[in-house]
């Protein structure tokens, strides 16, 4: 069965570069969420979509941004980056509108900042 | 609006203990409930889940009921093992929306 993919798998940027990451939800899933883990922290909510549009935002720094498309991948846009900005991103998807389901979840993009 | 809380980390036990992590819910509606773990090194994944009061959602030894009255969903494992240590997410989900608890992160010395 399709899982979520999320693209990179590992990436390295330097300070002030920016990245794209990417994810792709299992098909037919409308939302997506965002979460951020640093080296050996707890995952923290960045930002949701639903249906091409944000529906939830948690502690996303101004620097980044994301969007939803119309085939329903998102993309997360950072911007400026800074070395705390090293940590797992990983994505989860569902469907909304429905009973009983649950979220999946992607196996991350690692991001170094150096 | 809907939110989880859960019991705050980090959790500490020996090996062979016994396990408990809270998790309580406000919910407009009548939500399905889910324990999701993050092992080392992995991305999330479902632990167990419960769709309707009573339910009880188990797997791996783990245990969680679906407590309408006290609004709870308490994870609970008899006798855990090393390999048990991981973070521990609390989730609701109704049609409308879904929600995650902050985690509890257990680690389980021999």
């Amino acid at each position: 069965a399709a899982g979520v993919i999320q693209s990179p798998r590992h990436l390295i940027k330097e300070k002030r570069e920016t990245a794209t990451l990417k994810c792709y939800p299992i098909p037919r899933h409308d939302t997506v969420y965002w979460y951020q883990q640093g080296p050996g922290q707890d995952p923290q909510f960045l930002i949701s979509f639903y249906e091409k549009m944000q529906s939830d935002k948690g502690s996303i720094p101004d620097r980044f941004s994301a969007q939803q498309f119309s085939d329903y991948h998102s993309e997360l846009n950072m911007s400026s980056l800074e070395l705390g900005d090293s940590a797992l991103y990983f994505c989860a998807s569902r469907v909304l509108g429905r009973l009983n389901t649950e979220a999946f979840f992607g196996q991350g993009t690692r991001l170094t900042v150096v | 609006g809907n939110s989880v809380t859960q019991m705050e980390g980090p959790v500490t036990l020996s090996e062979e203990a016994f396990l408990t992590i809270n998790c309580t819910y406000t919910a407009t509606g009548y939500p399905s409930l889910f324990w999701y773990v993050q092992y080392p090194g992995e991305g999330l994944q479902l632990l167990l889940k419960a769709t309707k009061a009573d339910d009880k959602g188990s797997n791996k030894g783990f245990e969680a009921t679906y407590r309408k009255e006290t609004t709870s969903f308490h994870l609970e494992k008899g006798s855990v093992q090393v390999s048990d240590s991981a973070v521990y997410f609390c989730a609701l989900s109704d049609p409308d929306d879904m929600r995650f608890g902050a985690g509890t992160r257990l680690t389980v010395k021999p």
